[in-house]
């Protein structure tokens, strides 16, 4: 049972580079998230899917755009990489979006951008 | 916009002992309030939950107390265990479709 899935585990990027972070889930929720982590910051969300084919801006959504692909799958890309980006990206997924609903996370992708 | 103070940013126990971690928040406008347990390495998980409906919640050795007219909940961690050592976030509802506003979370360490 993988639950939520994300790749990669580990990237490095430079300045100025674009990447995208992937997030798979197998548990058929209705609802993805993605947050960052940052040491004294807790979790701050980016940007959520409450549905399939709709998106919305979270907390800091600056700097990143999302792609709810599928039901399954939602990814998160950084156009052009900078140094504040340097974070622990979580993907998380839920039955709902509703207040009640428990968070399913990954396992995390730790991005260094130098 | 929903806020979350959490107390104290890092916590060492011996074992055996209480672990207790605090957090206020904002608004009351939602129903429930999570703590998440992280490892290293790991994402968080879904450790227990409350309603602010009843004053407390109580599974196996974690409580979680909740006073809705201060506006504040803790976590009490009975009979501390090795194990234990991890990072507590809480959370408090944000909205429909955000889920939930974070603390900054606790780090955990429980002596041997």
């Amino acid at each position: 049972n993988a639950g939520v899935t994300q790749t990669p585990k580990f990237q490095v990027l430079k300045t100025g580079q674009s990447m995208t972070l992937q997030c798979a889930q197998d548990m058929n929720h209705n609802s993805m998230y993605w947050y960052r982590q940052d040491p004294g910051m807790g979790l701050r969300l980016i940007y959520y899917s409450a549905s399939e084919g709709t998106t919305d801006k979270g907390e800091v959504p600056n700097g990143y755009n999302v792609s709810r692909l599928n039901k399954r799958e939602f990814s998160l890309r950084l156009e052009s990489a900078a140094p504040s980006q340097t974070s622990v990206y979580f993907c998380a997924s839920s039955v709902t979006a509703s207040t009640n609903e428990k968070l399913f996370f990954g396992s995390g992708t730790q991005l260094s951008v130098l | 916009q929903q806020q979350v103070k959490q107390s104290p940013q890092s916590l060492i126990v011996q074992k055996g002992g209480i672990s207790i971690i605090n957090c206020a928040y904002e608004n009351t406008a939602f129903d429930y309030f999570p703590w998440y347990q992280q490892f290293p390495g790991k994402g968080p998980a879904l450790l227990i939950a409350i309603r602010p409906d009843v004053s407390e919640k109580k599974e196996g050795r974690f409580t979680i107390s909740f006073n809705k007219s201060a506006k504040q909940f803790s976590l009490h961690i009975m009979d501390s265990q090795p194990g234990d050592s991890a990072t507590y976030f809480c959370a408090a509802p944000r909205g429909y479709g955000q889920n939930f506003v974070f603390g900054p979370g606790t780090r955990l360490s429980v002596l041997p």
